[in-house]
């Protein structure tokens, strides 16, 4: 299968800074890529999509300005949290879909973000 | 309005037997279905997927039944192995419009030795 890089793997930050996530595709060029986040014993809720050269489309309840998206490759998306706070501790995770089916995405490790 | 259900947070088999995990959906409009594999803090392992045009797919040990009328999947994995044990999420999706993946809550399985 495809191989999704995220970095970094976990990341620990005080509140009121900023933190960039990045996934990557390895092996494949990724026009779409989504960002999820994932709460403890919860499944996984789509934050956004992620679309290469243009501007990210986000689920409704998601803040634009608070998670910010750029994909300005075909391999790279990153998703930065802006101003980060406790509440925004959470697992990331992102994923890619597949060059030789769309419908399935791969996804990458995931990023856990513990804001202090 | 949870559009993809799996009602079972947790399953237990013995190694060697059959393990089936069941989702029902409710959205008639989802047409492709995917399982995923996931272990604590890392990402999902696609698994296996299923269009709704066929009733069943099969690769290895794993294998999806898809009844359309139900709007039920289950997945079989046969035999079950310890290696086996993670959380098993069920996904939805309307394909050819924008991919985008529901998600079930997820069933925990356990393989015991």
């Amino acid at each position: 299968g495809a191989v999704v890089s995220q970095h970094p793997s976990w990341v620990i930050c005080k509140s009121g800074t900023s933190v960039k996530i990045e996934c990557r595709s390895l092996d494949f060029q990724a026009t779409t890529m989504f960002w999820y986040r994932q709460f403890p014993k919860q499944s996984l809720m789509l934050m956004a999509t992620s679309n290469e050269g243009s501007k990210a489309t986000y689920e409704q309840g998601v803040e634009k300005d608070k998670f910010l998206i750029n994909h300005a490759s075909l391999t790279l998306s990153t998703l930065t949290v802006t101003s980060a706070h406790p509440e925004d501790s959470s697992f990331y995770i992102c994923s890619a879909r597949a060059w030789n089916d769309q419908n399935i995405q791969y996804f990458g490790a995931g990023t856990r973000l513990s804001v202090l | 309005d949870q559009q993809v259900k799996q009602n079972s947070p947790s399953l237990s088999v013995q190694e060697g037997r059959i393990s089936i995990l069941n989702c029902d959906y409710t959205n008639s409009m989802f047409d492709y279905f995917l399982w995923y594999k996931k272990y604590p803090a890392e990402g999902p392992t696609f698994l296996i997927s299923i269009s709704s045009i066929k009733d069943k797919n099969e690769d290895g040990r794993f294998t999806v039944f898809l009844n359309k009328s139900a709007k039920h999947l289950s997945l079989h994995i046969v035999p079950s192995q310890p290696g086996d044990s993670a959380v098993y999420f069920c996904a939805a999706l309307r394909s050819g419009s924008n991919y985008k993946l529901t998600f079930g809550k997820g069933t925990l399985l356990t393989v015991n030795p």
